[in-house]
């Protein structure tokens, strides 16, 4: 799996937009990008991925650039329970595909009220 | 969608006695399970990956004897951590995968050995 990079930490205000980003500039082409999060002393929860193509759904939006060597997690109305640590992930998907999932140290988002 | 219920979600033991961890997935069947620790402040670091009715591949530095993982059913996995040492307290956190769901987390099990 590709090797990614994210800021340690970041602060948004609450109501503001939340843009995370995420460099894997050594991603291959049959590799997707995935977002999870962790609240203090909870499990993971998944966020959202994509493969090339931008993404939305009811949590946030994933903006891959054209040479998929960076995206962007965009949470558009960040709010107090958003705080939390956010992971990116690049690996291969499919069905089957039931390697783990490898955890770098993720971006510590802060929104503050 | 998808559910993975932990148990217990805290435990406090004394050193040298064992404890046991649930995973339990609830509404789908996981023929693959995983075991992570997370110590304060760090990211997740992968234990073992267990398989349904075969042994668990452990990680590098991670003691099978010690940290005993049972995946007897497609819907539960446990992992025991036996005769534990205040150096094992820790947030120990299961996944479970499936083709249609990918990937679902339990809420994690803060244990605390005294």
């Amino acid at each position: 799996d590709a090797k990614t990079t994210q800021p340690p930490s970041m602060d948004c205000a609450e109501g503001r937009a939340a843009n995370l980003p995420c460099n894997h500039s050594t991603i291959s082409g049959n590799e997707y990008v995935y977002w999870y999060r962790q609240i203090h002393s909870q499990g993971p929860q998944y966020i959202i991925h994509g493969l090339k193509n931008n993404e939305t759904n009811e949590m946030a939006s994933l903006i891959i650039t054209e040479d998929r060597k960076s995206s962007t997690l965009i949470l558009p109305h960040a709010t107090l329970r958003d705080t939390a640590v956010y992971y990116c992930i690049v690996r291969v998907a499919g069905s089957g595909s039931a390697r783990q999932l490898t955890f770098g140290s993720g971006t510590q988002l802060t929104v503050l009220p | 969608g998808a559910v993975v219920s932990q148990h217990p979600s805290r435990v406090i033991c004394k050193s040298g006695t064992s404890v046991k961890i649930e995973c339990r997935s609830l509404d789908f069947q996981a023929t693959t399970m995983f075991w992570y620790r997370q110590f304060p402040k760090k990211s997740l670091m992968l234990m073992a990956t267990s398989n349904e009715g075969s042994k668990a591949t452990y990680e590098q530095g991670v003691e099978k004897d010690k940290f005993l993982i049972n995946h007897a059913s497609l819907t539960l996995s446990t992992l025991t951590v036996t005769s534990a040492h205040p150096e094992d307290s820790s947030f120990y956190i299961c996944s479970a995968h499936d083709s249609n769901y990918g990937y679902t987390f339990g809420s994690g099990t803060r244990l605390t050995v005294v």
